[in-house]
């Protein structure tokens, strides 16, 4: 049962335009979502977070936004650019406890590979 | 300052076959954990461990052992080698939410 999901397998965008991906997840415990960025050969990367008190993050040309209700969140990349090309992946933490510490076990999309044309 | 480094890069094991591969961290992250990466499938949690001494299995721990004997140090053994763990795996450690991935070792099994 795939608790967090990225029904789109690829995007394609124009340079300058706006990507936009999205997230939906099915896992009420969830309470901190993140996105990650990928390019071949190399580790996930972390890109920018939200927390489950807020319905917006924004971080320079990264906005994230969270429908709670809808179980659905999003990230939107305006003005995207070819070095945004890269696989996005969706992941969601449902915090817990564990000798005093907070830790988040993240549960990931299976992502989304964006490609952005010059 | 190193943050996640993983070894080998790549590897080629024979069915029936055991390895480790290796994973250390010099953050100083109590949280650390091993993932594989399917197409399609995204990132799957193996196993994870919250402090030197205490593991704990993921998602899909099948065929996969762990061990945490210090906080820098947490690898990953393949016991008998099935092709199904053909994947690209990938060590993480974090000491909040935040992640930090290593490059990750690509693993094909024959």
């Amino acid at each position: 049962d795939q608790q967090v999901k990225q029904n789109s397998p690829s995007l394609s965008v124009q340079e300058g335009r706006i990507s936009i991906l999205n997230c939906d997840y099915t896992n009420s415990m969830f309470d901190y979502f993140l996105w990650y960025k990928k390019y071949p050969a190399e580790g996930p990367t972390f890109l920018i977070s939200i927390s489950s008190i807020k319905d917006k993050n924004e971080d320079g040309r990264f906005t994230v936004f969270l429908n709670k209700s809808a179980k659905h969140l999003s990230l939107h990349i305006v003005p995207s650019q070819p070095g945004d090309s890269a696989v996005y992946f969706c992941a969601a933490s449902a915090v817990y406890q564990a000798g005093g510490t907070s830790y988040g076990k993240l549960t990931f999309g299976q992502g989304t590979i964006l490609t952005v044309h010059p | 300052n190193a943050g996640v480094t993983q070894t080998p890069k790549f590897q080629v094991l024979k069915t029936g076959q055991s390895m480790t591969l290796q994973c250390a961290q010099d953050m100083n992250h109590e949280y650390m954990s091993w993932y594989r990466q399917d197409p399609g499938m995204g990132l799957r949690l193996i196993h994870y461990s919250v402090g030197a001494g205490i593991t704990d299995q993921g998602e899909v721990p099948n065929g996969y052992n762990v061990s945490r004997s210090t906080t820098e140090d947490f690898p990953l053994r393949l016991l008998s080698a099935a092709p199904s763990q053909t994947s690209v795996y990938f060590c993480a450690s974090s000491r909040n939410n935040e992640q930090f991935f290593g490059p990750g070792t690509r693993l094909t099994v024959l």
